[in-house]
């Protein structure tokens, strides 16, 4: 299974701030995904980070608010913008395997906006 | 939109066999997936299963899908305390290259 860090694991911010959250592969991955976990919630996909071109939002997920980059096969980032404390969330990235169909998820970047 | 429908609560005694139940609607459902979360940890694949399979299982865990009935289901045999977590179905109908959309969890609870 793929190796998946994020960085930070957590962070307190001011609302009106942003946050940038990153995520590292150890090998190459096809696809990667963002996802929030709201408080007590379970997960939801934000959008699919494309490698070489603009990410692939859900619906209620917008550029603007949520930019992501995907610059090569290892790595991605989702900034979280003009933040508010309705964007208190665990934000997760996650990976597709090798083997057809698994998909392993990072520890997840816990962010608390006040 | 596509929708996976879990119980929140699932109370077994140590020892038992718990089976956590899942209901899904796509209907182009490709996998199926059994995640486990622990207090303030991450996402743990613990097993997924393809669509044309009925059954999988790797040591306590056996997955059943009834693809009729759109119905999933986790046996954990022996349960044990270090069973208790959120444990959350999902599916995709896109393989690996789509997303996953996610039950609300069930929190599996561990009686002495």
């Amino acid at each position: 299974s793929a190796v998946i860090s994020q960085k930070p694991s957590r962070d307190i911010c001011q609302r009106g701030t942003s946050l940038t959250i990153q995520c590292q592969v150890d090998s190459q991955v096809t696809m990667m995904f963002w996802y929030r976990q709201q408080p007590g919630q379970s997960l939801t996909l934000i959008a699919t980070a494309n490698q070489g071109s603009e990410a692939t939002y859900e619906s209620g997920f917008v550029i603007d608010k949520f930019p992501i980059s995907r610059p090569n096969l290892t790595f991605s980032t989702l900034t979280v913008s003009n933040m508010s404390p309705e964007d208190s969330s665990i934000y997760l990235c996650s990976v597709s395997g090798t083997g057809g169909g698994e998909q392993y998820f990072g520890p997840g970047t816990r962010l608390t906006v006040t | 939109g596509e929708d996976v429908e879990q119980s929140l609560f699932l109370s077994v005694r140590e020892g038992d066999s718990s089976v956590i139940n899942c209901t899904y609607t796509d209907s182009s459902s490709t996998y199926l997936y059994w995640y486990k979360q622990e207090p303030g940890a991450g996402l743990q694949l613990l097993t997924y299963i393809f669509s044309n399979m009925d059954m999988k299982q790797d040591q306590r865990l056996t997955v059943l899908l009834n693809k009729k009935d759109k119905h999933l289901s986790l046996r954990i045999a022996d349960t044990q305390t270090g069973d208790s977590a959120i444990y959350f179905c999902a599916e995709t109908s896109g393989g690996g290259a789509d997303g996953l959309t996610f039950g609300k969890g069930t929190h599996l609870i561990i009686q002495p």
